[in-house]
């Protein structure tokens, strides 16, 4: 089984950009798409980046996603940031035998 | 559009047992892989289960795997979590997902959740 790091905070200002990392422990980044969701507080998880970097309609352009096999993680990047960017933010990846692994989640303050 | 709603969340004993369903609306439920995901209390996502489209495919997490079943019925758009021999760490909000395709790589919709308490 692999695991998926993420920082557990990240803050930053309105207006700003923020990236959140996602660190995958074993086998390639590249070989499985990763998933992005956002969890605004007493919500249930939304999809805000699909298949490495695909956005769902409805979803702003402010909010980015790209995979970088030389350092074996993805990021999640949301320019422009709003207050109601403030959530908590969840990669997931899969491989063969593990269709759902989830990272531990970054809180996102907008300061 | 996509509804998931999610049943069957209570209050449990350690040891007892426990069915969550599921019932699908808004697209052809029977094309899509459904999975099942909890959150403990304050805690993070962490993925349970996966049935595949036609039922012929189940995948669990090692943690509750040999006492959770998931189960699907086609015919009447709905998926199941039978949990069985319930600990105190099971207890959490129980959300049921939509895959983006038929096996199951990507949770694209997701339900509100339904809460399992296991306690004595």
């Amino acid at each position: 089984n692999f695991l998926l790091t993420q920082p557990h905070s990240v803050s930053e200002s309105p207006g700003k950009t923020v990236t959140i990392s996602c660190a995958r422990s074993s086998g390639s980044i590249a070989s499985n798409y990763v998933q992005w969701y956002q969890q605004c507080p007493g919500s249930s998880p939304t999809t805000v980046i699909y298949e490495d970097n695909q956005r769902p309609s409805g979803v702003p352009d402010r909010f980015s996603g790209s995979v970088d096999s030389s350092s074996n993680s993805a990021s999640l990047t949301i320019s422009g940031l709003r207050p109601e960017d403030e959530a908590d933010y969840y990669c997931q990846s899969y491989d063969g035998s593990n269709p759902g692994v989830f990272g531990g989640g970054t809180k996102l303050t907008v300061l | 559009q996509v509804q998931l709603v999610e049943s069957g969340g209570g209050v449990v004993q350690p040891g007892r047992s426990l069915r969550l369903s599921c019932t699908a609306s808004g697209f052809t439920f029977s094309n899509y892989a459904m999975h099942w995901v909890r959150q403990a209390p304050g805690k993070g996502l962490e993925w349970v289960a996966v049935i595949w489209y036609d039922g012929s495919n189940k995948y669990y997490a090692d943690s509750v795997k040999g006492r959770f079943t998931i189960s699907r019925d086609n015919s009447k758009n709905t998926v199941s979590l039978q949990m069985n021999s319930l600990r105190a760490e099971d207890s959490a909000v129980y959300y049921c997902a939509r895959d983006r395709s038929f096996w199951g790589y990507d949770l694209e919709f997701w339900g509100q959740g339904t809460l399992v308490t296991v306690s004595s």
